[in-house]
């Protein structure tokens, strides 16, 4: 399986800013995925990371709050835009086996945001 | 009614037992089915996909039920470090996050 790294790793914010949230893989992929864990809940999709055009966003989850960046087929950004307390969360990026559709996750980042 | 369902346990379990967990879907278009366990704070891994003729890892038994849309995990012989939560995932589409849903997880301990 893929290796996937995330930076940073954690952060706390300030309410009203914003944080970009990496995600890196060691091999080229097509699919690439963000999520968000809240405390004690399950995954939630986010947005697909489509390299070379805009993300396909869930209902319930616009560009404006969380852009989306898929430069390349290594590499992806998560943006968190003008944060709220409720946007603590656990953000993560997972890949996708284009045979298997067997996901792998990144390490996640953990954000509170004050 | 949710569309992957799982009981939340927790499952408090000797250590050395045998222990099951159910979960169960909607969609009867799912594809393929996972189960993934997450350690407390720390991502989800895969622990194995679930085939339609069951499928067996070491001490870890997976089964699909396709006409009652319920998928198994059994684990025997149980080790305090299977404690974690066990999340059960049904894709729906042919492959693409846009069909991949998550329970909430069943959370396992393993107690001495």
């Amino acid at each position: 399986s893929a290796v996937i790294s995330q930076k940073p790793s954690r952060d706390i914010c300030q309410r009203g800013t914003s944080l970009t949230i990496q995600c890196q893989v060691d091999s080229q992929v097509t699919m690439m995925f963000w999520y968000r864990q809240q405390p004690g809940q399950s995954l939630t999709l986010i947005a697909t990371a489509n390299q070379g055009s805009e993300a396909t966003y869930e209902s319930g989850f616009v560009i404006d709050k969380f852009p989306i960046s898929r430069p390349n087929l290594t590499f992806s950004t998560l943006t968190v835009s003008n944060m709220s307390p409720e946007d603590s969360s656990i953000y993560l990026c997972s890949v996708e086996d284009s045979q298997s559709y067997e996901q792998y996750f990144g390490p996640g980042t953990r954000l509170t945001v004050t | 009614r949710k569309e992957v369902e799982q009981d939340p346990g927790p499952f408090n379990v000797p250590e050395g037992a045998t222990v099951a967990f159910n979960c169960t879907y909607s969609n009867s278009a799912s594809q393929s089915f996972f189960w993934y366990r997450q350690d407390c704070r720390k991502e989800p891994k895969l622990l194995m996909s679930v085939y339609s003729s069951g499928n067996e890892d070491g001490r870890f038994t997976a089964q699909l039920n396709r006409a009652s849309q319920y998928i198994s995990l059994l684990i025997r012989d149980s080790k305090l470090s299977d404690s974690a939560t066990y999340l059960c995932v049904v894709n729906t589409a042919g492959g693409g996050a846009d069909g991949l849903t998550f329970g909430k997880g069943t959370h396992l301990i393993i107690q001495p």
